[in-house]
């Protein structure tokens, strides 16, 4: 069966920090890879969107960056925080063909 | 640009009665229509999954329903429980899977 990790649960960091979150999926290859982030009290934000190893598309202009090393991994980056980047993040993996979207548990990410 | 609107944003009900959620879409021209739970510092676990050529999905004490030509959708939940309290998050996928989430529903079921 397929699961997705994702690391670290919660995270505190200083406005001007560096930032990497890390996601793997196990138990299926291929998979298109997603970011999102819930800010409080808002809906999901699409923010990066992959189909394959090296090929990301982003939707919203930010701070951050995404990159997919390997076929079963995305990461979410940036070199340094803001107070705005404050959020939840969640990566999710879903099928290549408009199938059911699976999440991870999320990131609570504070900058201060 | 798509937009979803889910109402209310909040219920509360006794335990054991039956309940709908509303998802309103703006742009019909949809691949599919999911709807999600979210407990508490969570993430969202995929519930129900509508293709655009379907216009109901059942998964036990859930049915989800679609009326792609009207941009709604509803989740029925019937005898509610305790457990069942959660946030539940609609979300339309337009293509390319992008999906285009409403700003959910807190439900409690009030035991």
């Amino acid at each position: 069966s397929q699961t997705i990790h994702q690391w670290p649960a919660t995270l505190v960091q200083p406005v001007g920090s560096p930032l990497s979150l890390e996601c793997t999926v196990e138990g299926t290859s291929n998979p298109n890879l997603y970011w999102y982030r819930q800010a409080a009290g808002r809906g999901l934000q699409l923010l990066f969107y992959s189909v394959g190893i090296g090929q990301i598309s982003s939707e919203v202009p930010q701070n951050l960056s995404a990159s997919r090393p390997q076929d079963r991994q995305f990461i979410l980056s940036s070199k340094k925080l803001l107070l705005s980047d404050s959020g939840f993040y969640l990566c999710a993996w879903s099928g290549k063909m408009n199938e059911k979207l699976f999440f991870g548990s999320g990131t609570q990410l504070s900058v201060l | 640009k798509q937009e979803v609107t889910q109402i209310p944003a909040a219920l509360s009900v006794p335990e054991g009665e039956n309940l709908v959620l509303n998802c309103s879409f703006t742009d019909s021209a949809i691949y599919n229509l999911q709807w999600f739970r979210q407990d508490p510092g969570k993430g969202l676990t995929s519930l129900l999954l509508i293709q655009s050529s379907q216009r109901e999905q059942t998964s036990g004490r859930l049915n989800a329903s679609l009326d792609k030509s009207s941009g709604r959708s509803t989740l029925y939940i019937a005898a509610s429980q305790p457990g069942d309290s959660a946030t539940y998050l609609c979300a339309v996928v337009t293509g390319a899977n992008n999906l285009f989430f409403g700003t959910g529903t807190r439900l409690t079921v009030i035991p």
